[in-house]
């Protein structure tokens, strides 16, 4: 695509429920990335992929975070049992590859809020 | 701790002028250093990118300085315009595989 794409753009859930945030990236882009950006604060790394690899998860923030990129494409961040402090927003973004240099293009992305 | 610091306080300039934001950072040792810039509602947009060995980058009317000596990095806008104002962040690339950490960001206002 043009861009990176994410959806939903904003999603209010009920503390407990599961949720699931999709990143389409820029088409040819090997690699992918997932940040958390809280109000007033710059982003902070969650996780990436190399293809559908996931060489670093470092970032997220307990286990009921997971991110998936199965086809080397489209990525999903899960967070379960959300509580009320994974609310924020999630940033995905894409680069033609990792290697330091290669421009990063992040999307719009999902406002999560946790009631 | 590590830590990156911008001002948190927005700046505020006339247009025209030369803006200057700062970046410095503690016990990082980043190869590279990256600045972005963030409209409110809207993703980060890459701008400029440095490296260690780099004194100095310059794109249009950015100009960027990275001491690797003081631990910190000079963001330069020169000839400012009101469309300029949006907020300004740096990012270190602490890992090679661009793991970027950002500092909090600075707003710059750009009066007419």
């Amino acid at each position: 695509g043009a861009g990176v794409s994410q959806s939903p753009r904003y999603k209010v859930t009920k503390r407990g429920q599961d949720v699931t945030l999709r990143c389409d990236p820029i088409s040819s882009h090997a690699t992918l990335y997932w940040y958390q950006q809280a109000l007033g604060q710059g982003p902070e790394f969650l996780t990436y992929f190399n293809y559908e690899a996931q060489p670093d998860k470092s970032g997220l923030p307990s286990d009921r975070f997971s991110a998936e990129r199965p086809e080397g494409s489209i990525s999903t961040l899960t967070i379960q049992r959300t509580e009320q402090r994974d609310s924020a927003m999630y940033r995905c973004a894409s680069s033609l590859g990792a290697a330091s240099g290669n421009t990063i293009y992040f999307g719009e992305g999902s406002w999560l809020t946790v009631v | 701790s590590q830590k990156i610091e911008q001002n948190s306080e927005a700046l505020n300039i006339q247009e025209g002028k030369t803006a200057t934001l700062t970046c410095n950072y503690t016990n990082y040792s980043p190869a590279y250093l990256q600045w972005y810039r963030q409209d409110p509602g809207r993703g980060p947009v890459f701008l400029l990118l440095i490296r260690e060995n780099e004194k100095e980058k310059r794109k249009e009317r950015l100009k960027v300085t990275f001491d690797t000596t003081l631990k910190q990095s000079l963001f330069h806008i020169t000839a400012s315009q009101p469309a300029d104002s949006a907020t300004y962040l740096c990012a270190l690339d602490i890992s090679g595989f661009q793991k970027l950490v950002f500092g909090t960001g600075t707003r710059l206002l750009v009066s007419p």
